[in-house]
C-alpha cells in the first residue's frame, strides 16, 4: 500500500530533551512537509523539503530540525529550544507541478511534554 | 489580513440536511484549491480538489471556486453522521510549493 507513515503515534518528551519523529513515504514524491496543528490554529509550517539534502524553514521553525537525506523519509527533531512542543505533528508529501496539486498526509504524532 | 480565512466555529446539523462551508483568501495568485476532511485524531485526507474557478461534484460532494470574489465553498448534500469531522480548506500558486491552510471547520452531522 502507498502512503505516509508516521511514527510513533504517541510521543512523551520530558523538559530539555530532544525527540525525533520519524516520517517515512513510499510514494515516490519529491516533496515533504511537517506541520503542526494545534486547536484552534489550523495547520502550521514547519520546514519543507523540494529534493534530497534539501530544505527550506516554514512559518515556525524555530526549536526544530530537519534532514532530508533520502527521497523517502523526512524526520523532525523537537530540540529543548522548542518551549511549548505539545502538540499534534503532521508529515505530509506531494508531487511538484504548477503548485502544490494536493498533499497527502500520514496519520499523525501527537506530542506530550511531562 | 491573513492569506486563508475560515470560520473555525463548530457547525451542527441533522442527518439529510445540507452543509455549507466557505473561505476567502487574499492572494489572487491562488490557482490551485482543495479541501480536506480530518476526523479526530488522524491525519487530514483529501476530498476535493478544484484548478481555478469553476464547480466540481463527486457524489454528495461539491466544491466551487469564484476566483472574482476569492471565496471557496464546499457543500455536502444528505449529510450523514460519517461526515462529522473537520474540514480544512487549502490553496496554492502556480510554481509554490507551499499550502495555505484555513483553520477548519468542525461539523457534527446529528443523527
Amino acid at each position: 500500500d502507498g502512503g505516509i507513515t508516521q511514527s510513533p503515534k504517541y510521543l512523551f518528551r520530558k523538559e530539555g530533551q530532544n525527540v525525533t519523529l520519524s516520517c517515512e513515504q513510499n510514494l515516490n514524491h519529491d516533496a515533504m512537509y511537517w506541520y503542526r496543528q494545534d486547536p484552534g490554529q489550523g495547520l502550521r509550517l514547519i520546514y519543507y523539503s523540494q529534493i534530497v539534502n534539501d530544505f527550506q524553514k516554514g512559518d515556525i521553525a524555530e526549536g526544530y530540525s530537519v534532514s532530508r537525506e533520502k527521497k523517502e523519509s523526512f524526520p523532525l527533531t523537537v530540540t529543548s529550544a522548542q518551549k511549548n512542543p505539545t502538540a499534534f505533528y503532521l508529515c505530509a508529501s506531494s508531487i511538484i507541478g504548477g503548485g502544490v496539486v494536493g498533499a497527502f498526509f500520514g496519520q499523525g504524532t501527537r506530542l506530550t511534554v511531562v | 489580513q491573513k492569506e486563508v480565512e475560515q470560520d473555525p466555529g463548530p457547525l451542527s446539523v441533522p442527518e439529510g440536511a445540507i452543509v455549507s462551508l466557505n473561505c476567502t483568501y487574499s492572494n489572487s495568485a491562488f490557482q490551485y484549491f482543495m479541501w480536506y476532511r480530518q476526523y479526530s485524531r488522524k491525519g487530514p485526507e483529501l476530498l476535493m480538489y478544484t484548478y481555478s474557478s469553476g464547480n466540481k461534484e463527486d457524489g454528495r460532494f461539491t466544491a466551487q471556486v469564484d476566483k472574482s470574489s476569492k471565496y471557496i465553498s464546499l457543500f455536502i448534500r444528505d449529510s450523514q453522521p460519517s461526515d462529522s469531522a473537520t474540514y480544512l480548506c487549502a490553496m496554492s500558486a502556480s510554481g509554490n510549493n507551499r499550502l495555505a491552510f484555513g483553520k477548519g471547520n468542525q461539523v457534527v452531522v446529528i443523527p
